[in-house]
């Protein structure tokens, strides 16, 4: 099973500002889901990518999968109150049978 | 459509009792999957079913937990006896397991042990 290394572990900006985290591997993906988590709450999908040097925008989302396949980041632009939460990266190995892996994410919290 | 079901939604306990928590996956989702979070951490896989057969269990502390999916619907999580570090969220998630598709979580239960 891979490991998936996510940085920074925690984030805190203010209202306004632009960030991009990290999802980082020594193994090679057939594809990884990026996945938001508020408190209480339970994981949600935000975008799945695919193909090594994707690039996917989510309104102020924009999602990036390595050429290689074997990292990601997802950049924020113009941060809001309402994106704070755990944001999680995660992928199946290339075998199919294992479960989906998370990463230890990384805690992103917005200031007014 | 219906998202995942679980229930209770939290759970306090002493430490050596017993402990079940029940997942009703969203209908026609073949693949269900047990996830453990502790506070602060990404959520760690314990158990994956294909309808009613476990496919991977190799992370589930089998001296303690057990999982069943009977019919290959509903599932349910047992610990049996709990300790202090079994004290985390235990999020249940089911997929259509086509080929990279997402899972869907439910909201977890929260448990702690005293």
């Amino acid at each position: 099973t891979q490991l998936l290394e996510q940085s920074p572990q925690f984030l805190s900006i203010q209202e306004g500002e632009n960030l991009t985290v990290y999802c980082n591997s020594s193994s090679v993906f057939s594809s990884l889901q990026w996945y938001r988590q508020e408190p209480g709450e339970g994981p949600v999908l935000l975008v799945t990518v695919v193909t090594g040097g994707e690039v996917k925008k989510l309104k102020r989302l924009t999602f990036q999968f390595g050429d290689a396949r074997k990292d990601s980041s997802l950049h924020i632009t113009a941060a809001q109150t309402g994106d704070t939460g755990l944001y999680l990266c995660a992928a199946y190995s290339g075998g199919g049978a294992d479960g989906l892996t998370f990463g230890k994410g990384t805690h992103l919290i917005i200031q007014p | 459509e219906a998202g995942v079901a679980q229930s209770p939604r939290y759970k306090i306990i002493e430490k050596r009792q017993s402990v079940a928590f029940w997942c009703n996956p969203i209908s026609g989702h073949a693949t269900l999957y047990w996830y453990q979070q502790i506070l602060g951490q990404g959520p760690k896989l314990l158990i994956q079913f294909q309808n009613n057969g476990v496919v991977d269990d190799s992370q589930l502390p089998k001296d303690r937990f057990s999982a069943e999916r009977l019919k290959g619907v509903d599932s349910t999580l047992k610990i049996q006896p709990a300790k202090l570090e079994d004290s985390a969220v235990y999020l249940c998630a089911s997929s259509t397991r086509r080929r990279d598709s997402p899972l869907h979580f439910g909201n977890g239960t929260r448990l702690t042990v005293t």
